[in-house]
């Protein structure tokens, strides 16, 4: 079976520092990846998606930058942090190519003081 | 463009009671509809999807949708609310040949013992 992390669980990073916060799947080939953020418990925003190796699309410009260096890794940073970029970050993936369900990991909480 | 509406912010419901959880969209060509819920500090957790075929669709624990054409409707429902249904659902909606979803807003929903 499929299984997708993330790390840290929780992040507590001051104003101005950088940021890289991790995502990998288990269990399948190929999928297609995503970082959401939910700032305050609501909406989902899409902030990048990739359907491989090297291929990033960026759906808001921002402070934020992905990779995906691995066909099932995927990590989001930052070179400096603004308060702004505070919220839960949320992980997921999905069958390539199809209309398949995306399932997300357990999340990020990150707290920018 | 394509969106997806829930009307509500919030729905209480007293246990035991039906609940109703709706959601409109609009897009155009076949949309493929979702369901997801989220408990508090996790990721989100697929309840259910339409793609095609009868329009009542059976998820996990219990829950139920209706896809509705010509209201352009996929509102959640369940016969019989309990407490530990109380989280936050969201509603969302995928073009046939889009591998991105967009998401609700969400609706919190309040079981009460």
């Amino acid at each position: 079976s499929q299984t997708i992390h993330q790390w840290p669980a929780t992040l507590v990073q001051p104003v101005g520092s950088p940021l890289s916060l991790e995502c990998t799947v288990e269990g399948t080939s190929n999928p297609n990846l995503y970082w959401y953020r939910q700032a305050a418990g609501r909406g989902l925003q899409l902030l990048f998606y990739s359907v491989g190796i090297g291929q990033i699309s960026s759906e808001v410009p921002q402070n934020l930058s992905a990779s995906r260096p691995q066909d099932r890794q995927f990590i989001l940073s930052s070179k400096k942090l603004l308060l702004s970029d505070s919220g839960f970050y949320l992980c997921a993936w999905s069958v390539q190519g199809g209309t398949d369900t995306q399932y997300f990991g357990p999340g990020t909480r990150l707290t920018v003081l | 463009a394509q969106s997806v509406a829930q009307p509500e912010d919030q729905v209480n419901v007293a246990e035991g009671n039906p609940l109703t959880v709706k959601c409109t969209y609009s897009v155009s060509g076949n949309p493929y509809l979702f369901w997801y819920v989220q408990y508090p500090n996790r990721g989100l957790q697929f309840l259910l999807k339409y793609i095609t075929g009868d329009n009542l669709v059976k998820g996990s624990y219990g829950f139920e949708a209706e896809f509705n054409k010509s209201q352009t409707s996929f509102h959640l429902k369940k016969p019989s609310a309990l407490v530990s249904d109380s989280a936050l659902y969201f509603c969302a909606v995928r073009l046939n040949r889009d591998d991105k979803i967009i998401f609700g807003k969400g609706t919190r929903l309040h079981i009460l013992p």
